[in-house]
């Protein structure tokens, strides 16, 4: 049973390109998390999603961020026109429900804005 | 907004010392999570509480739950190398159940 998935790794992009990262939750796990977390700080909630949903997107920038999960496929963060801000580790994490005891992150997408 | 305040930032200990990280929330909270997350790594969940003074032990961590449920800690007895890395508490709430709010974490360094 494979955990969350995030792909790329690592990914580096110039400013004012699109960045799209994925993530494939836990089989059977319908509940999609994404969080930011900015070099030596804490994990900032971004947006909550089930499928072809979005719960809570309060943390979500206004402009150049969105979010999407298919009924088919990952989730997809999105992020256009970069800038040297957007620099950050992205992690998600997935449940089954929405009061799982504790949930799985998958292993991050590493974004560079160069 | 909600606010988990968790101190120290950073802690450095010699290996075979004991370690305690603190949070503090502004509200009442439901229930609080904990989570580790190695150097490079991602947040990995290691126990919840849920109960007015609750302690929970893991081998060497002990995680406790204030009476009022307002603060937590996290206890390490007898620090080794493998316990380097960052530990967050988390609350849940918000606007939706599936939004957790992280305190900033404490960095532990463990010198051999």
């Amino acid at each position: 049973n494979a955990g969350v998935m995030q792909n790329p790794r690592h990914l580096v992009r110039r400013r004012g390109q699109e960045a799209r990262l994925r993530c494939s939750p836990m089989k059977g796990h319908s509940h999609v998390y994404w969080y930011r977390q900015l070099p030596e700080e804490g994990l900032k909630f971004m947006v909550y999603l089930q499928k072809e949903n979005i719960i809570d997107e309060s943390g979500m920038p206004k402009e150049r961020f969105s979010a999407e999960f298919p009924k088919e496929g990952p989730s997809i963060l999105r992020i256009q026109q970069v800038v040297r801000g957007d620099s950050a580790a992205y992690f998600c994490a997935s449940s089954p429900k929405t009061d799982a005891y504790g949930y799985t992150f998958g292993s991050g997408t590493r974004l560079t804005v160069v | 907004g909600q606010q988990v305040m968790q101190i120290p930032q950073y802690q450095h200990v010699q290996e075979g010392e004991d370690f305690t990280t603190y949070c503090n929330s502004s509200t009442t909270l439901s229930n609080i999570q904990w989570y580790k997350q190695r150097p490079g790594g991602h947040p990995v969940f290691l126990i919840q509480l849920v109960k007015s003074g609750e302690v929970k032990k893991q081998k060497r961590l002990t995680f406790q739950f204030g009476e009022a449920k307002k603060n937590s800690s996290l206890h390490i007895t007898a620090t080794q190398t493998t316990d380097v890395g960052t530990y967050f508490c988390a609350e849940p709430g918000g606007t939706s159940y599936g939004k957790l709010t992280f305190g900033q974490g404490t960095i532990l360094t463990v010198h051999p």
